[in-house]
């Protein structure tokens, strides 16, 4: 059973930039959550697809977006990319949008 | 405002003695809560977790205790082994699809030898 694996693992961007990160849920997982880990902070919560819709989402401004493909696969895009905005991105995926969620590596964006 | 706390940024343990972690929340709508580890470089693990219609749940070596009156939980890690040295995350939500897991800032667990 392959786990949630996530690329780029680094990636360095300039202001205004965007960006795109990529995410492949662990086998069988419908739902799919990202979340954004700044520096000694714990993971908060951007958004959750399910079954390719956006069903939930937090305190995060449009230019956070996302996609979810039929395979259940996702992407987090970036645009217009800010200072604040760097930090180690995760991605979670579950079967349900209440069960248990299973992390991958993450992706650490940095912005100058 | 943090609705999730863990207000030790770290705590370090002798092997073999046991490690207690806590986590305070303000949110009485959360009923589901959740304990993960995290390794340098590596996403969150799982841990374990608890239902609010539970006052504990125990795996292993791991036991979680919720208070809800106190609305307060705690990971009791017995005993404790080097290995068990990484980030802890506390983390809740409430019953309704879609919602958001919150999570606390973690502590730092250091086991020694």
């Amino acid at each position: 059973e392959t786990g949630v694996t996530q690329s780029p693992t680094h990636l360095i961007k300039t202001r205004g930039q965007q960006v795109t990160l990529r995410c492949s849920s662990q086998s069988g997982h419908n739902t799919v959550s990202w979340y954004q880990q700044a520096l000694g902070q714990g993971p908060q919560f951007i958004f959750q697809y399910y079954r390719e819709e956006e069903n939930g989402r937090g305190n995060f401004p449009p230019r956070f977006s996302g996609l979810q493909f039929p395979n259940y696969s996702s992407e987090l895009n970036v645009n217009a990319l800010e200072l604040d905005d760097s930090a180690l991105y995760l991605c979670a995926s579950s079967w349900g949008q209440l069960n248990e969620q299973f992390f991958g590596p993450g992706t650490r964006l940095t912005v100058l | 405002d943090q609705q999730v706390k863990q207000n030790s940024p770290s705590l370090s343990v002798q092997e073999g003695r046991i490690s207690i972690l806590n986590c305070d929340y303000t949110n009485s709508m959360f009923d589901y809560f959740l304990w993960y580890k995290k390794y340098p470089a590596e996403g969150p693990t799982f841990l374990i977790s608890i239902s609010s219609i539970k006052d504990k749940n125990e795996d292993g070596r791991f036991t979680v205790f919720l208070n809800k009156s106190a609305k307060h939980l705690s990971l009791h890690i017995v005993p404790s082994q080097p290995g068990d040295s990484a980030v802890y995350f506390c983390a809740a939500r409430g019953n309704q699809a879609g919602t958001a897991l919150i999570f606390g800032k973690g502590t730092t667990l250091s086991v020694s030898s």
